[in-house]
């Protein structure tokens, strides 16, 4: 069984503040990670991948991979409470997905 | 990022009905596809991966015959629930990847709340 985990949470920070959101897998045949933002009653969104090693910084998110430990995070910097929600890390191997369980952040003003 | 539509957004039926769900890909051609499931508060469950032109491969303890997927172009899939009971009640969202932009990603629809009575 291929599993993602991700600490439920919830996790919550101070408007301004850096979020962290953590996410190990356990196949190191995995290709490709992706993070999901899923608002409460809507369906994820899409907001980081990465494939490589290292860090991906895409305006206020970085995604940081580091296969040798099997994990990869995001980072949320200065958080918003729009950036409430439930976070999702995927796990691509092949033509597979493995989805985490999700934390929940939230931000407060 | 690539688009993906969903419809109807919500539906009611009544118990023993039939409900199909549509499931497109607006902007490319969807290979695969996949068809979830979410209760309240709780994290998305895979029921079954369809590849264009071939039957849907369904995850241990979903009933091929009560939900069934059909995926027969490259920008359409279908869930039908068939005779569908209280139980059924759920979030279903689907999700779509294909070739170019969106080789590796996999892109949610807005998903379908389905009511049964």
């Amino acid at each position: 069984q291929k599993e993602v985990e991700q600490n439920s949470g919830p996790l919550s920070v101070p408007e301004g503040a850096i979020a962290s959101l953590n996410c190990t897998y356990s196949d190191r045949g995995s290709q490709s990670f992706f993070w999901y933002r899923q608002y409460s009653g809507k369906s994820p969104e899409l907001i980081m991948f990465i494939y490589s090693n290292g860090d991906k910084e895409d305006g206020r998110f970085t995604a940081q991979l580091n296969k040798a430990s099997q994990y990869v995070s995001l980072l949320i910097r200065d958080s918003q409470p729009s950036d409430s929600a439930t976070y999702l890390c995927a796990v691509g191997s092949g033509n597979q997905f493995y989805f985490g369980t999700g934390t929940s952040l939230t931000v407060i003003p | 990022g690539a688009v993906v539509s969903q419809h109807p957004s919500w539906v009611i039926c009544k118990s023993g009905t039939s409900v199909k769900i549509e499931c497109r890909s607006l902007d490319f051609q969807a290979t695969t596809m996949f068809w979830y499931r979410q209760f309240p508060k709780k994290s998305l469950m895979l029921m079954a991966t369809s590849n264009e032109g071939s039957k849907a491969t369904y995850e241990q303890g979903v009933e091929k015959d009560k939900f069934l997927i059909n995926h027969a172009s490259l920008t359409l899939s279908t869930l039908t629930v068939t005779s569908a009971h209280p139980e059924d009640s759920s979030f279903y969202i689907c999700s779509a990847r294909g070739g170019g932009r969106a080789l590796y990603e996999q892109y949610f629809g807005p998903g379908t709340r389905l009511t049964v009575t």
